[in-house]
């Protein structure tokens, strides 16, 4: 089975702190993604990234940046943490071709004080 | 059926009853739409999709409907189970790619023994 790690499960942090949220994938998948869940909002995309050193803005970049240094890593960060980011985040990976599904991470809720 | 909004809708069905959740789709254009479900504590997992060049696929007791004219999606579930219960997410697509995934907000389904 496809393993989607997320090295944290919650996180606190406070205002204007850098934040770091890690996910690692164990299939080799090229395409990694970073969504922030908020009730009755669904899943919004922030950043993704198709291949090492590449990197996408989502729908919701703004305050938040990634690296993909390695195929199988892709962080989210926070360069400095505000309340408003307060939320679930999930980190998935797709396998380019072939299937579209996109398997995730169990999530990192991180609450901003 | 699903919404935009900061209520998620909520399905209450008996244990051994078919559920049908509903999902109001919002780009005519979208050829591709997936389900997903996700349990208390974890990340949304894949359940079924289906391209729009058809309009019924079945799995294993789940069944997509997908009804162009009025842009709208449903799942059936089968015989539903205290497992079933989880908040279940439609998303769409214009491409075969995950980032153009755009997510409803989620409808939940609790089961009822």
């Amino acid at each position: 089975d496809v393993k989607v790690t997320q090295s944290s499960r919650y996180l606190v942090k406070r205002t204007g702190e850098k934040v770091f949220l890690e996910c690692v994938q164990d299939m080799d998948h090229e395409n990694m993604f970073w969504y922030r869940q908020d009730p009755g909002l669904g899943l919004r995309l922030i950043y993704f990234s198709y291949d090492v050193k590449m990197k996408e803005k989502g729908d919701i970049p703004e305050g938040y940046s990634v690296s993909r240094e390695k195929k199988e890593r892709f962080s989210l960060i926070l360069e400095s943490a505000s309340t408003n980011q307060t939320s679930m985040y999930l980190c998935a990976s797709l396998t380019r071709g072939g299937s579209e599904k996109l398997f995730f991470g169990s999530g990192t809720q991180l609450s901003v004080l | 059926g699903e919404s935009v909004g900061l209520h998620l809708p909520t399905l209450s069905v008996q244990e051994g009853d078919n559920s049908i959740i509903n999902c109001a789709y919002s780009n005519s254009a979208s050829d591709y739409f997936i389900w997903y479900k996700q349990e208390s504590g974890k990340g949304p997992q894949f359940i079924i999709d289906i391209r729009s060049n058809m309009d019924k696929r079945q799995g294993q007791r789940v069944t997509v409907l997908l009804n162009k004219t009025v842009k709208h999606l449903s799942l059936q579930i089968a015989a539903t189970q205290p497992g079933d219960s989880a908040v279940y997410f439609c998303a769409e697509s214009l491409m075969e790619y995950g980032n153009k995934l755009v997510f409803g907000a989620g409808t939940i389904l609790r089961v009822k023994s």
